[in-house]
């Protein structure tokens, strides 16, 4: 079974620039979540999509952060513009419905300069 | 969800057993304890998770005493690949819960 898949890997930005990180979640999970990690901290939810509903968006930075999953399946994120404060790694996680798990992809590096 | 509380951080060596306990006082009765590992540039990766009593899986044991207030996972004879950050956290398995995760405990396995 494919895992979670996201891409890129690493981006490296200046502030002020946009960017724009994609994420396939596992086959069939209809919850999508995204969450942001900077160094030496645990991952914090930024937003949660059921299928293509928002969930949960209360610590997205909507002044600067979008998300959408239009079609229910994969889901882009997107930065703009980028702060020094934004470097982060940026993890995309999926669960199928009634599960118990929350599989995570391996994340995209951001650093921005 | 309750707020866990585990060590920032423990050492050991190779062959031993490691025990990283976690306080999680106000948990709620529909609560369960999940444990994720995260190795340097991956992501978090399920290790186990229970109720109640003891749960053992290929990876590791986790043991809940009655009360719920704490639980302790327990590796086995770890070795260098064991090196992680390991989470302890609160999951409510209804509706869909995210997972709120605290610092952690940062495992260094040594030779």
């Amino acid at each position: 079974e494919a895992g979670v898949a996201q891409s890129p890997r690493y981006k490296i930005i200046e502030k002020r620039q946009s960017v724009a990180f994609w994420c396939n979640p596992i086959s069939g999970h209809a919850t999508l979540y995204w969450y942001q990690q900077i160094l030496g901290q645990g991952p914090k939810l930024l937003i949660q999509f059921q299928n293509n509903g928002v969930v949960d968006d209360s610590q997205l930075p909507k002044d600067r952060f979008s998300a959408e999953r239009l079609k229910g399946v994969d889901s882009t994120l997107k930065i703009q513009p980028a702060k020094l404060e934004d470097s982060a790694v940026y993890l995309c996680a999926s669960r199928g419905l009634g599960g118990n798990t929350i599989y995570f992809g391996e994340g995209s590096w951001l650093t921005v300069v | 969800l309750a707020k866990t509380t585990q060590p920032i951080s423990m050492d050991s060596y190779e062959g031993q057993e490691v025990n990283i306990t976690c306080s999680h006082n106000n948990i709620a009765t529909n609560d369960y304890i999940t444990w994720y590992q995260q190795f340097p540039s991956q992501g978090p990766r399920f290790i186990i998770q229970g109720y109640k009593t003891k749960v053992t899986n290929e990876v590791a044991s986790l043991f809940i005493p009655a009360d719920r207030k704490s639980s302790t996972l327990s590796l086995p004879r770890v070795s260098l690949s064991d090196t992680a950050v390991y989470y302890c956290l609160a999951y409510r398995n209804s509706g869909n819960t995210p997972l709120v995760f605290g610092k952690g405990t940062r495992l260094s396995v040594i030779a």
